[in-house]
């Protein structure tokens, strides 16, 4: 099944303490993208990369860190979380950027205390 | 810039036909998307219209596209309790980004 998964789906953990949440997709996409999703704000954009070892900042990429090492996994690293991070993480994927369809995975939620 | 906006709340009856607006600012966008969220799950492209259309129709969704306006509308004819959940309007340019507005969370009610 096509498919993008995260992991974990839940994570609770406290200030400075890193963190990498795995994002991979199964389709062979050359495009992955990063958000968070937060009330009333929507998705922001926080890290997106058009194909392996090729990385750009989105609109939000302050306090994170991606790698793109192979074309089937795009992980978000937290290297010192703040609560301000607290939010719902989305990766998401597309054949080619994102004149073509996304495909999201389920979410991440974060709590950081 | 981008900026995209739509009101965030809707309440339906099932079977009546919902609305949902959005605005956006850039006029150089190439590609714009609707996209549903279903509660615990991530977001699904439910339809896109291109910049040179003014109209798309898919089934029981219909999408307008004023570019003068910049306004950009989905229309769910005969909703359902099943068609409950947010509602994204997104565009793109020639970059590769995507920006997306607040969402609307439709209501359907029996």
């Amino acid at each position: 099944e096509a498919q993008v998964t995260q992991n974990p789906r839940y994570l609770i953990t406290v200030t400075g303490k890193k963190l990498t949440v795995t994002c991979s997709q199964n389709m062979n996409h050359e495009y992955m993208s990063w958000y968070r999703q937060d009330p009333g704000l929507g998705l922001r954009q926080i890290y997106y990369s058009m194909n392996v070892e090729v990385t750009d900042k989105g609109d939000v990429p302050e306090g994170y860190k991606v790698s793109r090492k192979e074309k089937r996994n795009f992980p978000l690293i937290l290297e010192s979380p703040s609560p301000n991070q607290t939010s719902l993480y989305f990766c998401a994927s597309s054949f080619q950027g994102p004149h073509s369809p996304l495909h999201f995975g389920n979410g991440t939620r974060l709590t950081v205390t | 810039g981008e900026d995209v906006e739509q009101s965030l709340f809707l309440s339906v009856r099932e079977g009546d036909s919902s609305v949902i607006n959005c605005t956006y600012t850039d006029s150089s966008s190439t590609y714009l998307y609707w996209y549903k969220q279903e509660p615990g799950a991530g977001l699904q492209l439910l339809t896109y219209i291109f910049s040179n259309m003014d109209m798309k129709q898919d089934q029981r969704l219909t999408v307008l596209l004023n570019k003068k306006d910049k306004h950009l509308s989905l229309r769910i004819a005969d909703t359902q309790t099943g068609d409950s959940a947010i509602y994204f309007c997104a565009e793109t340019t020639n970059d590769y980004k995507l920006s997306f507005g607040a969402g609307t969370t439709v209501t359907v009610r029996a």
